[in-house]
């Protein structure tokens, strides 16, 4: 067990629907990055924040946004969402600004969109 | 923009025989490299990482070599065991992690 939660572990919706994804960091951790894995993929990098505040950006569609709050968990939100929107979310926390340690992740979220 | 290519894309070996995965990263600005071993349906978990001030890294059957002039480090296992078949992905990073797109490895007993 990594320390860091997400929730839900399934989610099933439809096409054009929006879903929230949590994320609960590592006690202590102050970065949080999601991550979006296709099926037998690799692992696309979205965004982080760190300390509430957004870091760093990947290839993150516009019908995607995400926030950290006070208390450093983080949601995911995925808006219109369509069939190639599927896909295991993993979101990961590290103890510090910048990718110099580890970074620990989540269980994820497997999202299927019918 | 940023990339890392990770060959092979697939990998089977022996039980005993030894695996190496290379990956080549495109940004020299990158200082951290790790690798991460995930299983089907699980999360990834980091195996083990290498910094830009170091050569070489081992801990016991794994080890991680970088040469920062051809920005290209590798992963290589000894003594394979069935346990160790996963998917494999490497990484680089500046301030956010680029992934390889993974190696699948079969140890066969």
């Amino acid at each position: 067990d990594s320390g860091v939660t997400q929730t839900p572990k399934h989610l099933i919706t439809a096409t054009g629907q929006r879903v929230t994804l949590r994320c609960s960091p590592r006690s202590g951790d102050l970065s949080v990055y999601w991550y979006q894995q296709s099926l037998d993929q690799g692992l696309q990098f979205l965004i982080q924040y760190y300390n509430g505040e957004e870091r760093a950006k990947g290839n993150i569609l516009e019908r995607f946004s995400a926030q950290q709050f006070p208390d450093l968990h983080s949601e995911l939100n995925l808006s219109s969402l369509e069939l190639g929107d599927s896909a295991l979310y993993f979101c990961a926390s590290s103890g510090t600004r910048g990718v110099y340690n580890e970074q620990f992740f989540g269980p994820g979220t497997r999202l299927t969109v019918l | 923009g940023e990339n890392v290519e990770q060959h092979p894309s697939t990998l089977s070996v022996q039980e005993g025989d030894s695996a190496v995965i290379k990956c080549t990263y495109s940004d020299s600005a990158s200082n951290y490299f790790p690798w991460y071993k995930q299983e089907l349906g699980k999360r990834p978990q980091l195996i083990i990482d290498i910094r830009s001030n170091v050569g070489e890294k081992k801990d016991q059957r794994i080890a991680v070599t970088l040469n920062k002039t051809a920005k290209h480090f590798s992963l290589h296992i000894t003594e394979t065991q069935p346990e160790d078949s996963a998917v494999y992905f490497c990484a680089a990073s500046i301030y956010k992690l680029i992934f390889g797109a993974g190696t699948r490895l079969a140890v066969h007993p």
